[in-house]
């Protein structure tokens, strides 16, 4: 099993629409999460940090269930500016590095 | 701009060469990672700095790659003898480790193309 897994997608929604992707991590120690917001060709840019059950920034909400080991990032009233890649980072705790999943690509039509 | 910053953005480089990628991390900040990352997958960790100590290398970091961060501030990533299936991007990102915060800041990366 991978450590971080997601859904490759692509999820092609309209604009306005709601949309949500999940993430499993296999580690149960893991102590902090992250989503990050990845562009074509560009670097990740840190979306949102979860460190307790839940985040919510804007139209962007993540919430954390450590019993299912899941995270899932909800994003409502999608923006054309929103099609991105969403990776799902997790801290396995402590001095440990951050493991990216193979992120989720968004594509939000006009 | 007080982010991340990469250098070279680009590099063509011919099998068999050696090449040196440098990465100025936001001033402030302790740790200091490198990561690869190829099409269609997350970034894949390579090594990470607490101030100029190394701390981790992956299993990923063969003998040919060496990193370091010689006064805690800048780092350098050599690939000596590059292969074809070193190209890939490599990012440089930097963090300000508190206690139970982990968050990191990417520069905009170095793209490796071996020919």
């Amino acid at each position: 099993r991978k450590e971080v897994e997601q859904d490759p997608g692509p999820f092609n929604v309209p604009e306005g629409a709601t949309v949500a992707f999940n993430c499993t991590y296999s580690n149960s120690a893991s102590q902090s999460f992250f989503w990050y917001r990845q562009d074509c060709r560009k670097e990740p840019k840190l979306l949102m940090s979860v460190y307790s059950s839940g985040n919510e920034d804007g139209r962007f909400t993540a919430q954390l269930n450590r019993a299912s080991q899941y995270i899932s990032l909800l994003i409502r009233d999608s923006k054309l500016s929103d099609s991105a890649t969403y990776l799902c980072v997790v801290n396995m705790g402590g001095n440990t590095p951050l493991v990216f999943g193979k992120g989720t690509r968004l594509s939000v039509i006009a | 701009d007080t982010g991340v910053s990469q250098n070279p953005r680009h590099k063509i480089t011919k099998r068999g060469q050696n090449v040196t990628f440098r990465c100025d991390p936001i001033s402030e900040h302790n740790r200091l990672y490198w990561y690869r990352q190829t099409l269609g997958q997350g970034p894949e960790f390579l090594t990470y700095f607490q101030n100029e100590a190394q701390l981790e290398k992956s299993r990923l970091l063969s003998d040919r790659f060496s990193a370091e961060r010689p006064k805690g501030s800048f780092s350098t990533l050599e690939i000596q003898r590059t292969e074809q299936g070193d190209s890939a991007m490599y990012l440089c990102a930097s963090s300000l480790v508190l206690a139970g915060t982990y968050e990191q800041y990417f520069g905009p990366g170095t793209r490796l193309t071996v020919t």
